[in-house]
C-alpha cells in the first residue's frame, strides 16, 4: 500500500524559512517523480515543485521559484522542500505527491497535507 | 499557455448522474488530463487518466460509477448512481513543462 506522510509544517513569521518531509513507503521510491502541491484557505490546487524520478531533474513554480527548493534522499524514501524568505501567500496545507511515472504526468498517490502559516 | 478551465459548480439529485468538464486550452486539445477527488477536509485523491481518445485509466479501488470521456479540448467526468460521499470538490489535472491544475468545480448532491 502507497503511503505518504509529510510532516515539518508549524507556524513561522515572515522572512523565516521551513522545511517540510514527506515520507513514503509501499513503491520503489527512486523510480518515481514526486511533487509538492499546496492549497490556501479556501482556495484550489496550486502546484509547487517536482523531482523527477530519474537524471535529478527539479521543477518550480514561478511563485516559488528562487525561495523553495525541492530534495529528495532515495536512500530514506523520502522527499523534502526547503522553504527560505516565506511569505503571507505562501500560508497553506502542502501535500506530497506520488506521479504515475519518471517525469511529468499525472499524480496516483497523495498524502494528508501539512499545513504551513507564515504570520507574525 | 496550457490552462485548464473547470466551471465553478455542478449538482444532481442523490442517484442521478453529473457530468463535469474540463477544458484545455487553445493549442493543447491532444493533451491527456487526470480527474482528482477532494473531500471536505481531506487530501486530494487519484480518481483516472483520462487521455484525448476518450479512453481513461482509472486509480486504485475507484468504483465502476466513476468514468471518463472526452470530445476535442473538452474532459469530461461521469458520476452515475450519484452518493452522498461524492459531494466533493473535483480537480483537473495535466502537465507540459510543469504541472497545471483547474480552478475545481464543487458537486453538490441534492
Amino acid at each position: 500500500e502507497v503511503q505518504l506522510l509529510e510532516s515539518g509544517g508549524g507556524l513561522v513569521q515572515p522572512g523565516g524559512s521551513l522545511r517540510l518531509s514527506c515520507a513514503a513507503s509501499g513503491f520503489t521510491f527512486s523510480s518515481y517523480a514526486m511533487s509538492w502541491v499546496r492549497q490556501a484557505p479556501g482556495k484550489g490546487l496550486e502546484w509547487v515543485s517536482l523531482f523527477s524520478g530519474s537524471g535529478g531533474s527539479t521543477y518550480y513554480a514561478d511563485s516559488v521559484k528562487g525561495r523553495f527548493t525541492i530534495s529528495r534522499d532515495n536512500s530514506k524514501n523520502t522527499l523534502y522542500l526547503q522553504m527560505d524568505s516565506l511569505r503571507a501567500d505562501d500560508t497553506a496545507v502542502y501535500f506530497c505527491a506520488k506521479m504515475c511515472c519518471a517525469s511529468l504526468g499525472n499524480f496516483d498517490y497523495w498524502g494528508q497535507g501539512t499545513l504551513v502559516t507564515v504570520s507574525s | 499557455q496550457l490552462v485548464l478551465t473547470q466551471s465553478p459548480s455542478a449538482s444532481a439529485s442523490l442517484g442521478a448522474s453529473v457530468k463535469v468538464t474540463c477544458t484545455l486550452s487553445s493549442g493543447h486539445s491532444s493533451y491527456s488530463i487526470a480527474w482528482h477527488q477532494q473531500q471536505p477536509e481531506k487530501g486530494p485523491r487519484y480518481l483516472m487518466k483520462v487521455n484525448s481518445d476518450g479512453s481513461h485509466r482509472k486509480g486504485d479501488g475507484i468504483p465502476d460509477r466513476f468514468s471518463g470521456s472526452s470530445s476535442g479540448a473538452d474532459r469530461y467526468l461521469t458520476i452515475s448512481s450519484l452518493q452522498s460521499e461524492d459531494e466533493a470538490e473535483y480537480y483537473c489535472q495535466t502537465w507540459g513543462t510543469g504541472v497545471v491544475f483547474g480552478g475545481g468545480t464543487k458537486v453538490t448532491v441534492l
